[in-house]
């Protein structure tokens, strides 16, 4: 059964320095998603991406944060200067096309990716 | 931001008896909800799904049942196995919106 990867499945980093999530979403999904769970508190929406753009994104989804897709497979979310906050699980998620070309709602989610910011 | 709640941090029910999660919204503009299933260090799995026209979905074992005027949603699993023991998230979406609105999640534990 087609599943979403992410790697890393742990990345430990230094406040201030970049960080690089990557995401393989479903082969024949076209929308992309990140999400975050801080320890103990609700999974939240991040950015949603389809056709080479940002559809939708939160307001947790500020300048330090950026999504790419840079080639037909992968689809990554960059964390310019980490946080002592940015620590939380990271899931990506995937979904078809829905009727009239908004996304399915089934959205499938990665294994995550903990980031912990020291 | 509440617009998604479930009351209920913990749930504990026998094998083969029924388990009952609930979830309450306050957003009109949601029509179609989800459940998903999580376990430890996985990420959510998708259960089931309903849409705002309807009352009532099955799938095997998992029926969600809708209660548009009252803003509610239930997850019924039926008979429960020890293997349904996880942590069960509520969400919604509006339509046009890309986004889910995710519950804070009930434990599940089916005692053997």
């Amino acid at each position: 059964e087609p599943e979403v990867t992410q790697t890393p499945s742990h990345q430990v980093t230094q406040m201030g320095q970049e960080v690089i999530l990557r995401c393989v979403p479903i082969s024949n999904h076209l929308y992309f998603y990140w999400y975050r769970q801080i320890l103990g508190q609700k999974v939240e929406f991040l950015v949603s991406f389809y056709n080479n753009e940002i559809s939708e994104k939160s307001e947790i989804f500020d300048d330090q944060f950026s999504v790419e897709r840079p080639d037909g497979s992968n689809f990554t979310l960059k964390i310019r200067s980490t946080k002592l906050e940015d620590s939380a699980m990271y899931f990506c998620a995937s979904s078809t096309p829905g009727l009239a070309g908004v996304s399915s709602y089934e959205q499938y989610f990665g294994p995550g990716t903990r980031l912990t910011v020291t | 931001d509440q617009q998604v709640k479930q009351n209920s941090p913990s749930l504990s029910v026998q094998e083969g008896r029924i388990s009952i999660l609930n979830c309450d919204y306050t957003n009109s503009m949601f029509d179609y909800f989800l459940w998903y299933k999580k376990y430890p260090a996985e990420g959510p799995t998708f259960l089931i799904s309903i849409s705002s026209i309807k009352d009532k979905n099955e799938d095997g074992r998992f029926t969600v049942f809708l209660n548009k005027s009252a803003k509610h949603l239930s997850l019924h699993i039926v008979p429960s196995q020890p293997g349904d023991s996880a942590v069960y998230f509520c969400a919604a979406s509006a339509t046009g919106a890309n986004n889910l609105f995710f519950g804070t999640g009930t434990r599940l534990t089916v005692i053997p």
